[in-house]
């Protein structure tokens, strides 16, 4: 696609309940990365995917939280048993990773909102 | 325009004057750094980046500054337009492939332009 795309654009769930967060890459894009954005601050790091492998998950704040990628595209973001202070903004990001190209442009976001 | 550090999160700037953003970052061994601009419910946007290995790279209106002795980084606006109120973010990776390019945000800067 011509850019980045995330979906749903908001999830409001309850407390307890699981949740699915879906990135489109950009097509080509091999390295894909997912952000976290709290109200008022600034993105928190989560995990990073080269393909379907992800070599560095150090971002991601629990156990309640795994990613995956499949075909080397689009990833799928979990949340299990969700708590309010998961409520944020989450953001994908991929890039084309090769070395004058690093630039990661991002989608447009997820905003979960936790009852 | 007048000049800010991130510790002074707004910046109130009159259209058609020049902005500057100002960024400190603290790794030293961080080669890479993006400026993004994030409207509201949207997700960050690439303005521009530079490496370690330059000091200044040019836009459309916009320049970003690195100065690697005192670990600062800073984006000019030319002659701000209304269409340039946002949060604007510095960025930094260091470079570890294995790893990918995670990137490290500062907490952003909001950009005010009055008519």
């Amino acid at each position: 696609g011509a850019g980045v795309s995330q979906s749903p654009s908001n999830k409001v769930t309850e407390k307890g309940k699981d949740v699915e967060l879906r990135c489109d890459p950009i097509s080509g894009h091999t390295a894909l990365y997912w952000y976290r954005q709290s109200l008022g601050q600034g993105l928190e790091f989560l995990i990073y995917f080269q393909g379907n492998s992800a070599p560095d998950k150090s971002g991601l704040p629990s156990d309640r939280f795994s990613a995956e990628r499949t075909g080397g595209s689009v990833s799928t973001l979990t949340i299990q048993r969700t708590q309010q202070e998961d409520s944020a903004v989450y953001l994908c990001a991929s890039s084309s990773d090769r070395r004058e190209a690093d630039t990661q442009y991002f989608g447009p976001g997820t905003r979960l909102t936790v009852l | 325009g007048e000049s800010v550090g991130l510790h002074l999160p707004t910046l109130s700037v009159q259209e058609g004057d020049n902005s500057i953003i100002n960024c400190a970052y603290s790794n030293s061994a961080s080669d890479y750094f993006i400026w993004y601009k994030q409207e509201s419910g949207k997700g960050p946007q690439f303005i521009i980046d530079i490496r370690s290995n330059m000091d200044k790279r040019q836009g459309q209106r916009v320049t970003v500054l690195l100065n690697k002795t005192v670990k600062h980084l800073s984006l000019q606006i030319a002659a701000t337009q209304p269409g340039d109120s946002a949060v604007y973010f510095c960025a930094e990776n260091k470079e570890i492939k294995a790893a990918g390019n995670k990137l490290t945000f500062g907490g952003g800067t909001r950009v005010l332009v009055k008519p």
